[in-house]
């Protein structure tokens, strides 16, 4: 069966400085990865997702991730943080087909944005 | 386009209540999930259903839980009856199975039993 942890439970960074988010899977085979933000009292809205290919995906809100077979890792990165993005962020796996079959979610994430 | 649709958003109802939430799955969307949030547990996949099929009902806890698609554009997840450890927050995600396309959720129901 997939996991997926995300080891840190709280990160605060000030406004305008670098952010990444670590996302560690087990999954035997290819995963797919993916990213959410969950704002409070609202569902979840897809950042960005890996299937296949370039390693390196874009995602929207200027986020982007990594994937790293070698090390299980999927991690979230954005340059540069803006007080909007204070939000809790979720990765997944999926077993296959892509959103197709059910996902793993790890505990999340919640970003604190410092002024 | 409207994304996936959720009702009630929030539900407050006494132990031992029938309680029935609602999902209407983006229009094309065959796959349909229905997911748990919970502080202690995260997020829990309760089940989910492939054209209307149910796939896979592993994740749903117990026998008091039951879900239904009659139909491409509605779903139900019925709780029968409810106690107060099924106080969390239900999503509903819908996807289209083949492209490899990710999962839309709804914006979910708070459930809240007293």
């Amino acid at each position: 069966a997939q996991s997926v942890t995300q080891p840190d439970i709280h990160i605060t960074v000030s406004e305008g400085a670098s952010l990444e988010l670590r996302c560690n899977y087990s999954y035997g085979a290819t995963p797919y990865l993916f990213w959410y933000v969950q704002s409070p009292g609202q569902g979840l809205q897809l950042l960005l997702k890996y299937f296949s290919g370039d390693t390196l995906v874009q995602g929207i809100k200027g986020f982007e991730a990594e994937f790293k077979r070698s090390q299980s890792s999927f991690n979230l990165r954005k340059p540069s943080v803006h007080w909007s993005d204070a939000a809790e962020y979720f990765c997944a796996v999926g077993a296959g087909r892509g959103g197709a079959d059910g996902l793993t979610f790890g505990k999340g994430t919640h970003l604190i944005i410092q002024p | 386009d409207a994304g996936v649709i959720q009702s009630p958003r929030h539900e407050v109802t006494e132990m031992g209540q029938e309680v029935t939430l609602r999902c209407k799955p983006i229009s094309g969307h065959n796959s349909l999930f229905w997911y748990r949030q919970t502080m202690m547990r995260g997020l829990e996949l309760l089940i989910y259903f492939n054209n209307n099929v149910p796939i896979d009902d592993s994740g749903m806890p117990e026998d008091r839980f039951s879900a239904k698609m009659p139909n491409a554009s509605f779903s139900t997840l019925k709780i029968q009856p409810s106690e107060p450890r099924d106080s969390a927050v239900y999503f509903c995600a819908s996807s289209q199975q083949v492209g490899n396309q990710p999962q839309h959720f709804g914006d979910g129901t708070r459930l809240s039993i007293l």
